[in-house]
């Protein structure tokens, strides 16, 4: 069955704190994966896109990575700011069946001053 | 948001009630996607729409109904709204269904 899978469930950090997120998934075929991120009471945005050939992507303070061997990508957030405070998806897309997006559940990062 | 909008953005109705929840989108995007997120799940697709009159169904679709008659609309209806569809509806639009999908600002339903 696709699925992806994100860890920390939820996370807490100090303003201008590293952290790095988790997805890992068993979607297949694998397209290519999503980071999104939503703020509270808003739609998704999307931060990066990664396709099977690429190992880091970045967007400002936000890099992403995929290991397609390993079916793991994470997003490293450096130097934190409060306006980070959101929940960072995961989105994978596979080329077959009908439900083509897999979505994670998602992080819920809390920057604190 | 991309030039999608959702209406309305909050509503609270009752138990066996029909429901209609609409998505107007500016982009002339193709697909049209709507899902529902709920706490310990991910988005999850109820319906989508490849072109005008073109609908499918998603992964949870019972109990939902949709209709496309412009490209620009995207209508979901509760046939007749139960407690479990409380949710956060979410519409998304694509002009390919490779592309990243854009999300409009939810609609937030309870069912009483």
């Amino acid at each position: 069955k696709n699925q992806v899978e994100q860890s920390p469930q939820s996370l807490i950090i100090l303003e201008g704190k590293n952290c790095t997120l988790q997805c890992n998934y068993t979607v297949s075929p694998f397209s290519n994966l999503r980071w999104y991120k939503q703020d509270t009471g808003r739609g998704p945005v999307s931060l990066t896109i990664m396709t099977f050939s690429e190992n880091t992507k970045s967007n400002g303070r936000y890099t992403a990575t995929l290991d397609a061997d390993t079916k793991q990508s994470s997003l490293h957030i450096t130097a934190s700011q409060l306006s980070d405070s959101a929940s960072y998806i995961c989105v994978v897309r596979t080329t077959s069946g009908t439900y083509k997006y897999i979505f994670g559940t998602g992080t819920r990062l809390k920057v604190l001053a | 948001d991309a030039g999608i909008t959702q209406s309305p953005r909050h509503k609270v109705t009752e138990t066996g009630t029909p429901v209609t929840l609409r998505c107007h989108q500016t982009e002339n995007h193709r697909y049209m996607y709507w899902y529902r997120q709920d706490p310990g799940h991910g988005l999850r697709l109820i319906h989508y729409s490849y072109g005008v009159k073109d609908t499918d169904k998603g992964e949870v679709s019972d109990g939902y109904s949709v209709s496309r008659s412009k490209t620009e609309d995207f209508l979901l209806t509760l046939e007749s709204a139960t407690s479990s569809q409380t949710s956060v509806y979410f519409c998304a639009t694509n002009w390919a269904s490779e592309d990243e999908q854009y999300f409009g600002p939810g609609t937030r339903l309870t069912v009483t």
